[in-house]
Formats: C-alpha cells, sequence, structure tokens
C-alpha cells in the first residue's frame, strides 16, 4: 500500500487561510469517507483534527475543516494562528482492515 | 479520562525483539480496538498494524508480516506490540492509539516509546 501524497510544507499569515492536499486512489481516498487528519507539533503526540472526512471531534476549533474530492482530501484552516504551526498528517481506510497515512505537511506560520 | 501509558524506552541491538506495552485505563478495554503506528527520527507517521477489540485478531501492514506480533492482556487492559529481528531502520518512536470505531480515526493516543536499534 503506498503512502499517500501530501504537499512537503505550507504556508501562511496569521488570519489567513490555508488548504493541505492528501492525494490518494480509488482504492483508499477515494473509495471511502474515512479520512481523518492529525496534527502534531514537535515532540508531541498526535492529535485527531478530522474524522469521516469532515467531522471534528469535540474541542477542535471550526477554523478545522475537511473536505474530499475524488481521491484527494484536503483540510483548510482558516484564521491562522500561531499555535496552528505544526506538522498535520492524513490517513485513510484502505479495505479490510487496512490504513495508510501521508507523508506530512509542515504548516508554517508566517 | 482515558488513559494510554506505555512501557519506557528500549535499547536493542541488530536481530534483536522489542516488545512494547501501553496500559489502557479511563474506559472499556474490551470495547475498542487498538493500533500501533511509529515515526523515526525526523519522518512521518507509519501505520503498523492493529488488535481487534471483539475478538483480539490481528491484521498487520504488509511491510511488518512475518516479524510483528500484537497481543492483548484483557485482564490488566494491556496492548503489546513484539517486532522481531530489529535492525537499524526500526530506530522509531512506537505509538499506541485507540480507534474511536468512527471511520477508524484514533482518538487518543499513548506516549509513545523509542526504540533504539544499535550495535
Amino acid at each position: 500500500q503506498s503512502a499517500l501524497t501530501q504537499p512537503p510544507s505550507a504556508s501562511g499569515s496569521p488570519g489567513q487561510s490555508v488548504t493541505i492536499s492528501c492525494t490518494g486512489t480509488s482504492s483508499d481516498v477515494g473509495g471511502y469517507n474515512y479520512v481523518s487528519w492529525y496534527q502534531q507539533h514537535p515532540g508531541k503526540v498526535p492529535k485527531l483534527m478530522i474524522y469521516e472526512v469532515t467531522k471534528r471531534p469535540s474541542g477542535v476549533p471550526d477554523r478545522f475543516s475537511g473536505s474530499k474530492s475524488g481521491n484527494t482530501a484536503s483540510l483548510t484552516v482558516s484564521g491562522l494562528q500561531a499555535e496552528d504551526e505544526a506538522d498535520y498528517y492524513c490517513t485513510s481506510f484502505a479495505g479490510g482492515y487496512d490504513m495508510v497515512f501521508g507523508g506530512g505537511t509542515k504548516l508554517t506560520v508566517l | 479520562q482515558v488513559q494510554l501509558v506505555q512501557s519506557g524506552a528500549e535499547v536493542k541491538m541488530p536481530g534483536a525483539s522489542v516488545k512494547v506495552s501501553c496500559k489502557a485505563s479511563g474506559y472499556n478495554f474490551n470495547a475498542y480496538t487498538m493500533k500501533w503506528v511509529r515515526q523515526a527520527p525526523g519522518q512521518g507517521l507509519e501505520w503498523m498494524g492493529r488488535i481487534n477489540a471483539n475478538n483480539g485478531g490481528t491484521f498487520s501492514a504488509q511491510k511488518f508480516q512475518g516479524r510483528i506480533t500484537m497481543t492483548r492482556d484483557t485482564s490488566i487492559s494491556t496492548d503489546y506490540l513484539e517486532l522481531n529481528s530489529l535492525t537499524s531502520d526500526d530506530t522509531a518512536v512506537y505509538f499506541c492509539a485507540r480507534d474511536s470505531g468512527l471511520g477508524g480515526s484514533m482518538d487518543h493516543w499513548g506516549q509513545g516509546t523509542l526504540v533504539t536499534v544499535s550495535s
């Protein structure tokens, strides 16, 4: 199972919006509405930000939103804040019991 | 509150095995599947496998098949990951993470266990 494709980096100024893409295939991202996004600050444990493509766990700000079109899922962070600077990873169900991660995107708040 | 507490750091020789534990508390352990994820230094997250809540069945990513064992001791609410035939490429932080049951997402994570493979 190949890793999902994410851009290595993304950036935006405070208050702006930034979108991170996550491209897979019809066997994973495109085949199921089971994409999740995780935020990881340096040296910290990953945190679930989005599940089932668009849903936010309680406590996650509504500045974070998810979407999907075809084989590409996206995470949008609106109203960027300094604390949003982190690495972001997407994952997708890939059939059976399998799953796959994206390579990660480093988000920089300028 | 949900807590996943992992065992401490390990240093292993190439060719050896390592066993990492993950003790759960604050929820019905028997009702949730556990997943294992690792992260090599400076690298991304990599899914390793899962142990199912309902029957203890396991499934691992293809690259680990044959040298990974995941087990569960329900009497002490603890999951275990064992990885054999270690090489320097296995140097990483190993995480256990609870499957929320919602689209395979992982809602609670252990603190991570650093495994260093070095001669």
